[in-house]
This record gives C-alpha cells, structure tokens and sequence, in this order.
C-alpha cells in the first residue's frame, strides 16, 4: 500500500496570500495519478486536481498542482476567504488501489 | 445534472449488517467506475471499495475486505455496499463517487449517507 504523508498539518494564512501544500508517497505514484481535493465542513469532498497538475472543470486557474514520484504540490497562488477548508491528496496505484492522505487544514490567521 | 444520491444509513448494533445504495442520474452509469469513500466523525477520507464499469473488477480497502461486498446494477444505474459484520470503526459518513478511469479520481460525490454502529 503506498502511503501518502500530508504537511503541513495545519497551515495558517491570511487572505493574498499563497498557500503551498505538500504530499509525498512512500513509493513513487504510478504514471502520476495523483489528485487533490477540497472539503469544506458538512460538505462532500471536490475534486480540484487529477492527473497531479490537470485542474477538474471549474476550478480556478489560481489553484494548480506540481510534481512527480513521489513528491506533490498543490498551490493557491492568492488566498480568497472560500478557498479555508481541508485539502486532501489521493493516489491510484500499488496493492491496495486508492490511498489518501492525512489531510491538511488551511486556515484563516 | 450529474447526481449522485447515497441511501441506506442508520443506526445498527455491532455484528449486524446494513446494506447502502447509491443512486446514480444525469450521466451513462455503464460507462464509469465507481468508489465507495468513508469519513468517520472529525477524520479524515478512507477509500473503502472500487468497481470497475461492467463489475469484473473489484478492490477491497484491507479494513473492511471479507466483510462488505461492492456490487452495481447498470440497468438500475445504482451501486450497492453490503456491509456485514459491522463494528464499531465502521462508524462513518459513506459517500459514492464517480471515478472516470481516465481520471483515476473521483470527479463526482454524493451528499452521503450515516452508519452508526453502536450498541
């Protein structure tokens, strides 16, 4: 089972500013099927990025991912008051088929 | 619009058994695979099972493998998780999602539905 390690745990910022996510697998992620998503309390997840950079309709072009192997980056290049939620990585591969990760809470400062 | 709709939930003794459908609408059910996710109270996402469009292939996270039985029915357009032996850990908001295979992620989410299982 590829486990994915999210940080930090919780990320405090205000609004403008950018906000840079982590989440890296214990073993590289099959042809990149990395996702990011984003929930926000009482709601169901959102899918935002697939593919490791490939936004999902409607996201904003604000929000984008990065990376490879083992080694992923979601960013939200200027914080907006909705974007202050729990962000979640996902991968597609290995034993066991789909893994998450921990989560990471952005929060307002 | 594409809709998913999760019924079946509620509160049930440990050991028993609940089954939970997921009612599909707005797009071809045929066409995609689909994934059951769970969130017990204040976690954290844990994908649970995955069945691919024709139902020939079957995942089973490791927690709940040889209890719970995935399964869909394309001329109903709805997907099922029968769920035996329930314990405690089990407890959980359970969502279905779509999960275009092209994407190997899940594009579409329903609202879920509440498993309580406690004596």
């Amino acid at each position: 089972e590829i486990v994915l390690t999210q940080s930090p745990g919780t990320l405090s910022l205000s609004p403008g500013e950018r906000a840079t996510l982590s989440c890296r697998a214990s073993q590289s992620v099959s042809s990149n099927y990395l996702a990011w998503y984003q929930q926000k309390p009482g709601q169901a997840p959102r899918l935002l990025i697939y593919g490791a950079s490939t936004r999902a309709t409607g996201v904003p072009d604000g929000i984008s991912g990065s990376g490879s192997g083992t080694d992923f980056t979601l960013t939200i290049s200027r914080l907006e008051p909705e974007d202050f939620a729990v962000y979640y990585c996902q991968q597609y591969g290995g034993s066991s088929p789909i893994t998450f990760g921990q989560g990471t809470r952005l929060e307002i400062k | 619009e594409v809709q998913l709709v999760e019924s079946g939930g509620g509160l049930v003794q440990p050991g028993e058994s609940l089954r939970l459908s997921c009612a599909a609408s707005g797009f071809t059910f045929s066409s995609y695979e689909m994934s059951w996710v769970r969130q017990a109270p204040g976690k954290g996402l844990e994908w649970v099972s995955f069945i691919t469009s024709g139902g020939r292939t079957i995942y089973y996270a490791d927690s709940v493998k040889g209890r719970f039985t995935i399964s869909r029915d394309n001329a109903r357009n709805s997907l099922y998780l029968q769920m035996n032996g329930l314990r405690a850990e089990d407890t959980a908001v359970y969502y279905c999602a779509r999960c275009p295979w092209s994407y190997r992620a899940m594009d579409v989410w329903g609202r879920g539905t509440t498993v309580t299982v406690s004596s």
